[in-house]
């Protein structure tokens, strides 16, 4: 079955450090996406994609980068780690077509102290 | 810019009880409603709505889109301990194919 997936599920780190999340979707999907989840904001768009080598700034995008080097993965990186980036990551996609559901991956918890 | 809000954000009620959840919006060029569930992790589809006035059903679940006053409302009739979850609501533009949720609606239902 297709799906998507996310590594590391949890990780702590220091402040400063750089850390990437990784997402990878076997549907074959061109859009991808990146969000937070905090108690109170909902979900917010961080970088999305619509295809290899195409990257776009979401709401919240500071500190944060991406790279679509092929159609399967859209890995997060934060460069300087900082504790207002302690959240819950999800990493989406979905078809070209802009209409129907996002799937979601489980989420990867990230603590920065 | 465009924006989605829920309400209420939060909810208490006790089995049986029935609970309408809402979710207005504004958003340039709309495409599509979306209702998600999330309970300890990854949010799961519920129902998308394009058209207006056209009920989506699912059980207990039931959701409908007015394009005119820019709201949804999702309804969950005899709730369960079960139904206790955020319920997320996401609206796509055409523009931009991207998805913008609300802060969601966390329901506790209690035995």
């Amino acid at each position: 079955d297709a799906e998507i997936t996310q590594s590391p599920r949890h990780k702590i780190t220091e402040t400063g450090r750089q850390v990437t999340l990784a997402c990878h979707q076997t549907w074959n999907h061109n859009n991808m996406f990146w969000y937070r989840q905090d108690l109170g904001h909902g979900l917010r768009l961080i970088h999305y994609s619509y295809g290899v080598h195409d990257t776009n700034k979401g709401e919240v995008s500071d500190g944060y980068s991406v790279s679509r080097s092929n159609t399967e993965d859209l890995p997060l990186t934060l460069e300087s780690a900082a504790s207002s980036q302690t959240s819950v990551y999800f990493c989406a996609s979905r078809s070209s077509s802009n209409t129907g559901e996002l799937f979601f991956g489980e989420g990867s918890r990230l603590t920065v102290l | 810019e465009d924006k989605v809000v829920q309400s209420p954000l939060s909810l208490v009620v006790h089995e049986g009880d029935t609970v309408t959840l809402n979710c207005s919006y504004e958003v340039t060029n709309f495409r599509s409603l979306l209702w998600y569930k999330q309970e300890k992790k990854a949010p799961t589809f519920l129902f998308m709505l394009t058209s207006s006035g056209i009920e989506k059903k699912s059980g207990r679940l039931s959701s409908i889109l007015d394009k005119k006053e820019l709201f949804s409302i999702l309804n969950i009739t005899a709730t369960q301990t079960g139904d206790s979850a955020i319920y997320l609501c996401a609206v796509g533009s055409s523009n931009t194919g991207k998805l913008i949720f609300g802060q969601g609606t966390t329901l506790q239902v209690k035995p």
